[in-house]
């Protein structure tokens, strides 16, 4: 079966520090990768998505990248994070574009 | 613009106090629509998919429909356990695009 793995869980960082989140999945290949983040009390908005090696589309302009440098492999990246950075962050994947996508648990990135 | 929206924000019913939760969409090349479950400090957790107008899925006292322009969640004599924030999903050609979802409290 599939599983998706999101690490840290919890991530407290200063304000102008670089930023590294990385989503792995098992069990399958050529998987669709998403960067969701996620506001208090808010929807999922969507960051980044990838439909294959090297191949990024960006949703929103800011100060975070996405790098995907294996099939199963997703980064989220800043190299100086700012306080409106702060958020949940959610790794998604899925078999085709605009299909089912299976979340992992998330990290919940503090900026102070 | 595709969008999803639904209502309520929130929801608060006592234990076996069924109700609906509403999801509509504008969104052009539907590929689906989805229903999550979310708990607090989790990643959303896949419920069902819906593919065309009229179909309908059931699991345990969740009953998810679909229309045109909505899609329905139906919670039958729901339980305490059932509190959750439930978000819908629409797919396009490339992407889900989430509502803000409904927060659903059932009291005992």
């Amino acid at each position: 079966s599939q599983t998706i793995h999101q690490w840290p869980a919890t991530l407290v960082q200063p304000v102008g520090s670089p930023l590294s989140l990385e989503c792995t999945v098992e069990g399958t290949s050529n998987p669709n990768l998403y960067w969701y983040r996620q506001a208090a009390g808010r929807g999922l908005q969507l960051l980044f998505y990838s439909v294959g090696i090297g191949q990024i589309s960006s949703e929103v302009p800011q100060n975070l990248s996405a790098s995907r440098p294996q099939d199963r492999q997703f980064i989220l990246s800043s190299k100086k994070l700012l306080l409106s950075d702060s958020g949940f962050y959610l790794c998604a994947w899925s078999v085709d574009p605009g299909t089912e996508a299976f979340f992992g648990q998330g990290t919940r990135l503090t900026v102070v | 613009e595709d969008q999803v929206t639904q209502s309520p924000e929130a929801l608060r019913l006592q234990e076996g106090e069924s109700s609906s939760l509403n999801c509509s969409y504008t969104v052009s090349g539907l590929r689906g629509l989805f229903w999550y479950r979310q708990d607090p400090g989790k990643g959303p957790e896949f419920l069902f998919t819906l593919y065309s107008a009229g179909e309908e899925k059931e699991k345990e006292r969740l009953k998810a429909t679909l229309t045109k322009k909505e899609s329905f969640l139906h919670i039958t004599a729901p339980k305490p356990e059932d509190s959750a924030t439930y978000l819908c999903a629409s797919g396009n050609t490339g992407k889900l695009i989430f509502g803000q979802g409904t927060t659903l409290q059932v009291k005992p």
